[in-house]
């Protein structure tokens, strides 16, 4: 079975903190993607990232990061010094092959960020 | 590039009316468009899988007579929520791929979203 758990369902922070979105992903297949999308009021959902399964290597692209271990099947989303545009809904997604590619979505973290 | 767009972003319809919601990929051509449906404060719910030019493949407990998908072209498909009922209204999603590659999945591009009030 595949399965995503974003256990963190609201998280508040100030501006300027640093904050961490957990994702633990589950899955048999040793071919899979992770993603993550911003999905802000508006109810679009904007593409962040995509990691396939072969590439550990941590990422970072301005004030995102994103730290993946198979090891601990974890693909967590770190934001520096958050700003209140930072202020969504944030969902991981599995992709795996035996899947028919299709996304397995966790149950979002809704993040907050306080001027 | 990889631009999805959605029309309408609202409506409101009566109970017993149909309504139909197109998803396009603005710049570029998708093989295969997926459909979703996400109540509030929820995760997105796949209801559907269309490639162009084929059958759509439903998910589980999603009536295929009661959303009508049809993708005629590799830049269109579309979602007609047929004799809509309250229990319809929703956020619908859709979203498109490229063409996948030999082995691996290309990322899915999301459109706006649809709102639907039925009433």
């Amino acid at each position: 079975a595949q399965k995503v758990t974003q256990a963190q369902t609201e998280i508040s922070v100030v501006e300027k903190e640093d904050v961490t979105l957990d994702c633990v992903y589950e899955t048999r297949d040793t071919t899979y993607y992770l993603f993550w999308y911003k999905q802000p009021p508006s109810g679009e959902l904007v593409f962040l990232i995509r990691r396939n399964s072969f590439d550990e290597q941590n990422e970072i692209s301005g004030r995102y990061s994103w730290n993946f271990q198979k090891s601990t099947s974890s693909f967590n989303f770190t934001i520096t010094a958050s700003q209140v545009v930072d202020s969504a809904v944030y969902f991981c997604a599995l992709s795996a092959t035996s899947g028919t590619y299709k996304y397995i979505f966790g149950t979002g973290t809704r993040l907050k960020v306080l001027a | 590039g990889a631009v999805v767009s959605q029309h309408p972003s609202r409506v409101i319809c009566k109970s017993g009316t149909s309504v139909k919601i197109e998803c396009r990929s603005l710049d570029f051509q998708a093989t295969t468009m997926f459909w979703y449906r996400q109540f509030p404060k929820q995760s997105l719910m796949l209801m559907a899988t269309s490639n162009e030019g084929s059958k759509a493949t439903y998910e589980q407990g999603v009536e295929k007579d009661k959303f009508l998908i049809n993708h005629a072209s590799l830049t269109l498909s579309t979602l007609t929520v047929t004799s809509a009922h309250p229990e319809d209204s929703s956020f619908y999603i859709c979203s498109a791929s490229r063409e996948a590659g030999p082995s691996f999945q290309e990322t899915q591009y999301f459109g706006p979203g649809t709102r639907l009030l039925v009433l």
